[in-house]
């Protein structure tokens, strides 16, 4: 089956360090891949997205590549801000077939900056 | 754009009370929809998908039911609340074709008494 394995949290940074996310993955077929954010109390916020091997997505600083001969697809960010503290969601779906574009989550990685 | 609505924000229900979440999409057509329900502000667990009026599939046996009268409209029931129903709850839709992102509603805090 399906399945997305994010580094365990919480990570804690401060203001302006850099940030690396850990995600791997393994699936059937060619999976996309997503990166969403969930501030407090919210939803989840679509951050990125690669549809193939060697892409890259970005957005508000953040980017990752999906990296299929590591099948990971790690989230950085070179500065973080108070503002980047959130829970941060590994995300895949494989195309075709019954699969309905059901997403495959990992469990979450909180993150927190301090000023 | 398209757009998706969720109400209530917040619910506060008394166990063995029924249960009536609406979630609706604006902008597109012919969408997929999905619930899930979010424990302890981490780990999704996909409730029910549908792929178009009336189609309903469950992922997990629970006291939950769903529905889909209308191409953008997705209900959440339960006839009889239970306390492990407590939860963040949250509609999302996706385009029908494979690889497209889900987008999230802004979630429904129930918490059960």
């Amino acid at each position: 089956g399906n399945s997305v394995t994010q580094m365990e949290g919480p990570v804690t940074l401060s203001e302006e360090a850099f940030l690396t996310i850990n995600c791997t993955y393994t699936a059937t077929g060619y999976p996309s891949l997503f990166w969403y954010v969930q501030y407090p109390g919210e939803g989840l916020q679509l951050l990125l997205k690669a549809t193939k091997a060697d892409d890259k997505g970005s957005n508000k600083g953040f980017e990752a590549t999906y990296r299929k001969e590591t099948t990971s697809f790690h989230l950085e960010k070179g500065s973080v801000q108070v503002s980047d503290s959130a829970v941060y969601f590994c995300a895949l779906s494989v195309p075709g077939g019954t699969s309905y574009g059901k997403l495959t989550f990992g469990q979450g990685t909180i993150l927190t900056v301090h000023p | 754009s398209q757009t998706i609505h969720q109400w209530p924000a917040t619910l506060v229900q008394p166990v063995g009370s029924p249960l009536s979440l609406e979630c609706t999409v604006e902008g597109t057509s012919n969408p997929n929809l999905y619930w899930y329900r979010q424990a302890a502000g981490r780990g999704l667990q996909l409730l029910f998908y549908s792929v178009g009026i009336g189609q309903i599939s469950s992922e997990v046996p629970q006291n939950l039911s769903a529905s889909r009268p209308q191409d953008r409209q997705f209900i959440l029931s339960s006839k009889k609340l239970l306390l492990s129903d407590s939860g963040f709850y949250l509609c999302a839709w996706s385009a029908g074709q494979s690889n497209q992102p889900q987008h999230f509603g802004d979630g429904t805090r129930l918490s059960i008494l």
